[in-house]
């Protein structure tokens, strides 16, 4: 059972285009959204989260949209650029002490050509 | 100061074999967690420390696999009786502390292979 459904798989992006990135969840328990990025041979790292009591958060170039109802969120990276080639995960968790555990989606591989 | 080490880097064993995989966490976080995460695949949960004891073994597969915190700092992963379907990225991540509001930091992970 794949609590949080992530899509596209693969995205290409122009150089200084919008990415946009889609996640939805089933379990209502969940709390508190985070969006990974993982490079190539490394440990996925922390870009942005969100809590469902805000409908946006924005930091830089990266921002997340949350929408409650439906229980959707999503990523998206204004003017990007190549060095964010990478691949990016949403996660959720329900925050709730002992159980912390993040459940993620399976990712979606942006390519930012020059 | 330093982030999340594991060793090895990579570690190639055979079928049946027995493993284990470290974890070092960063200095002073109290949580440690275990995903794997399969080619192409998203990180999942194996199994939550906070401190010395395990929170949340949920995730663990089978009792094939078994991880151990003895003092509070450390983590080893075991594997019993190794099989193809084993092979995966084991990654470790620790927080200040439990809750949603810290940030878990991910090592590098152990990229494991069976033969």
């Amino acid at each position: 059972q794949q609590q949080v459904k992530q899509s596209p798989q693969s995205l290409i992006v122009q150089k200084g285009g919008i990415s946009i990135i889609n996640c939805a969840y089933e379990n209502t328990a969940f709390d508190y959204f985070p969006w990974y990025q993982q490079f190539p041979g490394k440990g996925p790292a922390l870009l942005i989260a969100i809590r469902p009591d805000v409908s946006e958060k924005k930091e830089g170039r990266f921002t997340i949209s949350f929408n409650k109802s439906a229980k959707q969120f999503s990523l998206h990276i204004m003017d990007s650029q190549p060095g964010d080639s990478a691949t990016y995960f949403c996660a959720a968790t329900p925050g709730l002490v002992g159980s912390e555990k993040l459940v993620f989606g399976k990712g979606t591989k942006l390519t930012v050509n020059p | 100061g330093a982030g999340v080490s594991q060793t090895p880097s990579n570690k190639v064993t055979e079928k049946g074999k027995y493993v284990e995989l470290r974890c070092d966490p960063i200095s002073g976080h109290t949580a440690l967690y275990w995903y794997r995460q399969s080619l192409g695949q998203g990180p999942e949960f194996l199994i939550y420390f906070q401190g010395t004891g395990a929170a949340d073994d949920s995730g663990l597969p089978n009792d094939r696999f078994f991880a151990v915190r003895p003092e509070g700092s450390v983590s080893t992963l075991k594997i019993q009786r190794t099989e193809r379907g084993d092979s995966a990225v084991y990654l470790c991540a620790s927080s200040r502390t439990s809750g949603s509001l810290h940030e878990q930091f991910f090592g590098p992970g152990t990229r494991l292979t069976v033969l």
